[in-house]
């Protein structure tokens, strides 16, 4: 069955120590690979997308991703986290030729320590 | 932010009532989906539709009904509601192809007592 998994469900860091949120896939075929974000109280927001070509993808707000298809991996990285990082960060997956089978992994709540 | 509202935000209803939520799209969008958001589960599918009248399951369909006569609204009804569809609803849209990434509007808290 189709799935994304973020393993770390909870993550504390301090300001300005480098991020790295896990996210692993099972899909077959080309996917399609998302970063959400959800700061408190407010709705989903796209991080970055990667949908081909180049494996390393830059988002807003200084996030980055890389997709590694041996590993079935697309994690989340910043090298420097600020307070207002503070939020639900979501990894999602679809099958290329699919709108509606976007499969969201259970979240990772980060918590940056000023 | 991708003009999508949602209506109510928020709504407390009991157990057995009817219930129907409204999402309304500015974009002309032709995909809009229904989530739902618990603790420890992430967003989970409901039902989608891929244009007008047109619509489809999703991962968690049971007990919800979606209806779109317009492009514009989609609406999420629970036919009778039960206290395990307390949750968090939210509204997606996404454009013209299929793996364009989704837009998601505000959310709605649903409590059902």
């Amino acid at each position: 069955a189709q799935s994304v998994s973020q393993h770390n469900h909870h993550v504390i860091l301090s300001e300005a120590a480098s991020l790295e949120l896990g996210c692993n896939y099972s899909y077959g075929g080309t996917v399609n690979l998302f970063w959400y974000v959800q700061y408190p109280g407010q709705h989903l927001q796209l991080l970055l997308k990667y949908f081909s070509g180049d494996p390393l993808v830059k988002g807003i707000k200084g996030f980055e991703a890389e997709f590694i298809k041996s590993k079935f991996s697309f994690n989340l990285r910043k090298p420097s986290v600020q307070w207002s990082d503070t939020a639900e960060y979501f990894c999602a997956a679809s099958r290329y030729s699919s709108a509606s089978k976007i499969i969201f992994g259970s979240g990772t709540r980060l918590s940056i320590r000023p | 932010d991708a003009g999508i509202t949602q209506s109510p935000r928020h709504k407390v209803t009991e157990t057995g009532t009817p219930v129907t939520l409204r999402c309304h799209q500015t974009e002309n969008h032709r995909y809009m989906y229904w989530y739902r958001q618990d603790p420890g589960h992430g967003l989970r599918l409901i039902h989608y539709s891929y244009g007008v009248k047109d619509t489809d399951k999703g991962e968690v369909s049971d007990g919800y009904s979606v209806s779109r006569s317009k492009t514009e609204d989609f609406l999420l009804t629970l036919e009778s509601a039960t206290s395990s569809q307390t949750s968090v609803y939210f509204c997606a849209i996404s454009g013209r192809d299929e793996k364009y990434e989704q837009y998601f509007g505000p959310g709605t808290r649903l409590t059902v007592t």
